[in-house]
């Protein structure tokens, strides 16, 4: 079956300019997760959806990144005035259930890059 | 979630058995031992997980500690599309839901 897909694959952008990162989850998931990974690093959590609330945003570093996920399946991660440092690679997870047993399966990613 | 350790970097040949080590001293009762992998481009999939008991599926065996204070996780004959990054997380039972990674160990699988 279909896997986590991720929009656009690449995203380049210039500093201050607003980006939108698209998941798509595996339908039927109710839980979705975004991740930053910098280069060399492992994945870093953002923030974590039950169904169309977050339910964990602890992850994200400031105020200029938003997500939502209106309906409870697609989510948009959005991110304000970018800077240089937002280069990453954001991946998106979703589960079937939360908690601890709810294997997470990830996304290919978009690698943003911020010139 | 408890911290872990693992060597940052290790080589195995093609068709022997992988061990690679993780350490997780801090570990709390609650908590589950989680291994994933991430290929070069792609995101991290999924291997195993366990709590006291070692476990096996068709990708790998995973053995912890007495104490649980370690684990292993065992490749039992690795292939050149094992060479990844692997990463063992501790992971919260009841309240947390987020994947914590460390850096994780580079393994290379040399012919």
């Amino acid at each position: 079956g279909a896997g986590v897909s991720q929009t656009p694959s690449n995203k380049v952008t210039e500093k201050g300019k607003y980006v939108e990162l698209r998941c798509d989850p595996i339908s039927g998931h109710t839980a979705l997760y975004w991740y930053r990974q910098s280069l060399g690093q492992g994945p870093e959590f953002l923030i974590y959806f039950q169904g169309t609330g977050a339910a964990d945003d602890s992850g994200l570093p400031n105020d200029r990144f938003f997500a939502v996920r209106p309906e409870g399946s697609v989510s948009t991660l959005k991110i304000q005035r970018t800077e240089r440092g937002d280069s990453a690679v954001y991946l998106c997870a979703s589960s079937l259930e939360s908690g601890v047993l709810g294997e997470q399966f990830f996304g290919p990613g978009t690698r943003l890059t911020v010139l | 979630d408890a911290k872990t350790t693992q060597p940052t970097s290790m080589d195995c040949a093609e068709g022997r058995a992988a061990n690679l080590p993780c350490n997780h001293s801090t570990i709390s009762g609650n908590e589950y031992v989680y291994w994933y992998r991430q290929i070069h481009s792609q995101g991290p999939q999924y291997i195993i997980h366990g709590l006291k008991n070692n476990e096996t599926n068709e990708m790998a065996s995973l053995i912890i500690t007495e104490d649980r204070k370690s684990s292993t996780l065992i490749l039992p004959h690795a292939t050149l599309r094992d060479t990844a990054v692997y990463y063992c997380i501790v992971r919260v039972g009841a309240a947390g839901n987020k994947l914590t990674f460390g850096g994780g160990t580079r393994v290379l699988v040399k012919p």
